[in-house]
């Protein structure tokens, strides 16, 4: 079964721009949940949906926002990014929301602001 | 509000070695999981191992077990017979029971190097 796809993997946008990023989750899976990591403040959770509705959201500003498709696939935007956007983005899919089951992670797009 | 915390920014262990990283986490809820995962330089989250709260028994996958001392807010990693593929960054992660399964609360991370 293939694993969590993530497009692009590298990708570099200037301040000001607009971005956004895919995943693909594990056939099967409905839920996604998307993480940005950075070296200052490390791994922090973006938002989670589930049945193309965002079901939690973290504390990140209104720039930051995402959707989820019928398919599960699920994208994020950024608008107007900024120097401290530049980070790796992480996706997770889960088979289903409200119970425990692993998140598996996909590779990450690495998104750099200049 | 939940924290998770990793006092150990890095470690090293010798080859064949046992190592132990260190978590501590704070919380007010009685139900609720704690992982480790790992990510090695090729940045691949992978989940190393999970606890659930109400277990007392700690958890163990091959090499890999947990101390889990939930009065302490404790949750040490140990790694028995370390082997070079164990160099990564480990993360221990927090997520509360019911409810949304995708917020996990994540430590700062410990860099686990691998001596020959």
């Amino acid at each position: 079964k293939a694993g969590v796809t993530q497009t692009p993997r590298y990708l570099i946008k200037t301040r000001g721009q607009q971005v956004t990023l895919s995943c693909s989750p594990i056939s099967g899976h409905r839920s996604v949940s998307w993480y940005q990591q950075t070296p200052g403040q490390g791994l922090q959770f973006l938002f989670e949906y589930f049945s193309e509705t965002q079901r939690n959201k973290g504390n990140f500003p209104g720039r930051f926002s995402g959707r989820q498709f019928s398919n599960s696939r699920s994208e994020m935007n950024v608008s107007t990014l900024e120097l401290g956007d530049s980070a790796l983005y992480l996706c997770a899919s889960s088979l289903v929301f409200g119970q425990v089951y692993e998140q598996y992670f996909g590779p990450g797009t690495r998104l750099t602001v200049t | 509000a939940q924290t998770v915390t990793q006092s150990q920014p890095e470690m090293s262990v010798q080859e064949a070695e046992t190592v132990t990283l260190s978590c501590t986490y704070d919380t007010s809820e009685s139900d609720y999981y704690l992982f480790w995962y790992k990510q090695p330089p090729s940045r691949q989250m992978i989940l190393v191992i999970r606890q659930e709260a109400y277990k007392q028994q700690n958890a163990t996958e091959n090499r890999f077990s947990v101390n889990f001392q939930k009065a302490a807010k404790s949750f040490s990693l140990k790694i028995s017979d370390s082997q070079l593929g164990d160099a990564a960054m480990y993360f221990c992660a927090y997520r509360r029971s019911g409810g949304s399964q995708g917020n996990l609360i994540f430590g700062k991370g410990t860099k686990l190097s691998v001596k020959p």
